[in-house]
């Protein structure tokens, strides 16, 4: 079976920067993605790691450890419209976490 | 333009009936999904096709069917069977490789009255 672990909420202060911890335990691994959703929206993609390592996106960045089923997203410099919903997800059968509730305060 | 459309937005159904969203895309992609999203909740898989005329089951199936007759096409059926329909339903598609992200369309809202 497959499980996806968030924390449900998190708080940080406007230009700060903040980490959002995944894990997982899944049978098959072909990547894992993080994802924006913004309340009543549809979620939009923010990156992508199948190999383990960092990869950099402007102000996120995607970290993922393989053997130990973890990543993180890191949010630097927050931005208030950075409040959203964020969820991790992991192939092959593209399986959400329950996602992590952001808001930026001033 | 591109893109992946559900219709329609907002769904309003008498308990005891089936409704059908539909799902399309013009994306030439070969993977398609369908989610069930509840309040303060996040995505659980319904449906998945990998491909035309096959699919699978997710998580969260009973209740639910699904027809991938075409390839831009992966309508899905919420039979009365469902015991508690209201919620965010949304359809994505992808490449089909691993790594392809998956686009989401903007959702359907299905209430139960």
């Amino acid at each position: 079976g497959q499980n996806i672990d968030q924390p449900t909420e998190m708080t940080a202060t406007e230009g700060a920067i903040v980490q959002i911890n995944c894990t997982y335990q899944t049978s098959g691994f072909n990547g894992l993605f993080w994802y924006q959703q913004h309340a009543g929206e549809a979620p939009t993609f923010l990156s992508y790691n199948v190999l383990d390592g960092l990869e950099e996106k402007g102000r996120f960045s995607s970290f993922l450890s393989r053997s130990k089923g973890y990543s993180y997203l890191l949010l630097k410099e927050l931005q208030m419209k950075d409040s959203a919903s964020y969820l991790c997800a992991v192939r092959k059968k593209l399986i959400f976490g329950a996602g992590t509730r952001l808001a930026v305060h001033p | 333009d591109g893109g992946i459309t559900q219709s329609p937005k907002y769904l309003f159904r008498k308990e005891g009936q089936n409704v059908t969203l539909s799902c399309e895309q013009n994306l030439n992609h070969d993977a398609m999904y369908w989610y069930r999203q509840d309040p303060g909740q996040g995505l659980r898989l319904i449906y998945y096709s990998q491909i035309v005329n096959d699919f699978q089951k997710g998580d969260i199936a009973e209740g639910y069917s699904v027809s991938r007759e075409k390839k831009e096409s992966f309508p899905l059926t919420v039979t009365s069977a469902q015991k508690n329909p209201t919620a965010f339903y949304l359809c994505a598609s992808s490449m089909g490789r691993s790594n392809t992200e998956a686009f989401f369309g903007q959702g359907t809202r299905l209430t139960v009255v």
